[in-house]
């Protein structure tokens, strides 16, 4: 059982390039959630799908994007990418909404230079 | 404006004794809390949970408490092993939007000396 897995793990882009960090889930959850973390702060939330088709802005969704074509896949594109996008990226699921915790991928590392 | 807040960056507590991770929150409208431990170079993992209708919730050697009036929630890990040693957060979420979304705090990392 996979769980969620994000690729990749590591990637350098330069200022202005794009790129799409992916995320797969196996356990066939509606929930799937995208999140950055910056060295010394919580996870900030960027975008969130509660199903297939359906997507919507958490706290910092400015320069993402991201799209819900299946219920296993969630994908976030970033766009002329900006030095303020280091971080690490964590995409996750959950079953329910809240009640179960979310299952984390291991993260993308992403460095803007 | 920090609505999850855990003020202690670190931690460290002997092999065997009691750890306790604190987090203090300022929405009263926070219903459901979460705590999870991270790992360097992986997502953080799920550890325990509990609602705004309790006080206190176990699972094995690992205990939350929610004082509700004092907008706090503690985890206590007894007794503290090596292998506990990790950035732990606190998360507390709310209906907004019509959605629950969680905010995380900004973590405290646990060193369990052996």
């Amino acid at each position: 059982n996979a769980g969620v897995t994000q690729t990749p793990k590591f990637r350098i882009l330069k200022i202005g390039q794009s790129m799409t960090l992916q995320c797969t889930q196996d356990m066939n959850h509606n929930y799937m959630y995208w999140y950055r973390q910056d060295p010394g702060m919580g996870l900030k939330l960027i975008y969130y799908s509660v199903g297939a088709g359906i997507t919507d802005k958490g706290e910092v969704p400015n320069g993402y994007n991201v799209s819900r074509s299946t219920t296993e896949d969630f994908p976030l594109r970033l766009e002329l990418a900006a030095p303020s996008q280091t971080s690490v990226y964590f995409c996750a699921s959950s079953l329910r909404e809240r009640v179960h915790g979310y299952t984390f991928g291991s993260g993308t590392r992403l460095t803007v230079v | 404006d920090q609505q999850v807040k855990q003020n202690s960056p670190s931690l460290s507590v002997q092999e065997g004794r009691i750890s306790i991770l604190n987090c203090d929150y300022t929405n009263s409208m926070f219903d459901y809390f979460l705590w999870y431990k991270k790992y360097p170079a992986e997502g953080p993992t799920f550890l325990i949970s509990i609602s705004s209708i309790k006080d206190k919730n176990e699972d094995g050697r690992f205990t939350v408490f929610l004082n509700k009036s004092a907008k706090h929630l503690s985890l206590h890990i007894v007794p503290s092993q090596p292998g506990d040693s990790a950035v732990y957060f606190c998360a507390a979420s709310a209906l907004t939007s019509g959605t629950y979304k969680y905010i995380f705090g900004t973590g405290t990392r646990l060193k369990v000396l052996a």
